[in-house]
């Protein structure tokens, strides 16, 4: 089975740097996730990571370390628009599972 | 532009009644998925399906039923509708083995 943790709620600052931290254990690891949902609307992948390390996308970057089953979203200069629920995900490998299991989400409130 | 879209925003039922929830994707994907999404437990997996009358059972597929005639449709039947389906349904859908989900807009369930 799988479990995802990440916080519920964050405030930040425009202009700021947030780090929004995910946790995870899965039997078999075959990705993660991020996605970005704005209220009512549908949710839209972010970024994806499979092996350790950074990866950058303009002002966002996320971060996996599979050893610690450890991720997070580093969103930089935050804007207003920014504020959204923020979704971490895990694949899992094991299963052959194509499906994604989702964490219950972080909102972000960003603040001028 | 990849495109999914759901047949309903906004639905309204009866406790009893059977319900179909339509979902259309326009990007010949093989993978298609309907989560549902609720307060403090995002979203959860109830059917996916990889190719044509093909699917399997996600985690919560009880009261469900899905059907998949045409590559580019999936529809989720709720057989006889209960307040606890009150709910926002979300269709995604994905090449096979592709790391991102596109989703649809959801359709706001409410069964009274």
């Amino acid at each position: 089975g799988q479990n995802i943790d990440q916080p519920t709620e964050m405030t930040a600052t425009e202009g700021a740097i947030v780090q929004i931290n995910c946790t995870y254990q899965t039997s078999g690891f075959n990705g993660l996730f991020w996605y970005q949902q704005h209220a009512g609307e549908a949710p839209t992948f972010l970024s994806y990571n499979v092996l350790d390390g950074l990866e950058e996308k303009g002002r966002f970057s996320s971060f996996l370390s599979r050893s610690k089953g450890y991720s997070y979203l580093l969103l930089k200069e935050l804007q207003m628009k920014d504020s959204a629920s923020y979704l971490c995900a895990v694949r899992d490998k094991d299963t052959g599972r194509r499906a994604l299991t989702f964490g219950s989400g972080t909102r972000l409130q960003v603040q001028p | 532009d990849v495109k999914v879209t759901q047949s309903s925003r906004y639905l309204v039922k009866r406790t009893g009644e059977k319900v179909f929830l339509e979902c259309v994707q326009d990007m010949d994907h093989e993978n298609m998925f309907w989560y549902r999404q609720d307060p403090g437990l995002g979203l959860r997996l109830i059917y996916f399906s990889y190719d044509v009358k093909m699917k399997e059972k996600g985690d919560i597929p009880e009261g469900y039923s899905v059907s998949r005639e045409k590559k580019e449709r999936f529809s989720l039947i709720l057989e006889s509708a209960s307040t606890n389906q009150t709910s926002m349904y979300l269709c995604a859908s994905s090449f096979v083995d592709s790391y991102e989900q596109y989703f649809g807009p959801g359709t706001r369930l409410t069964v009274t």
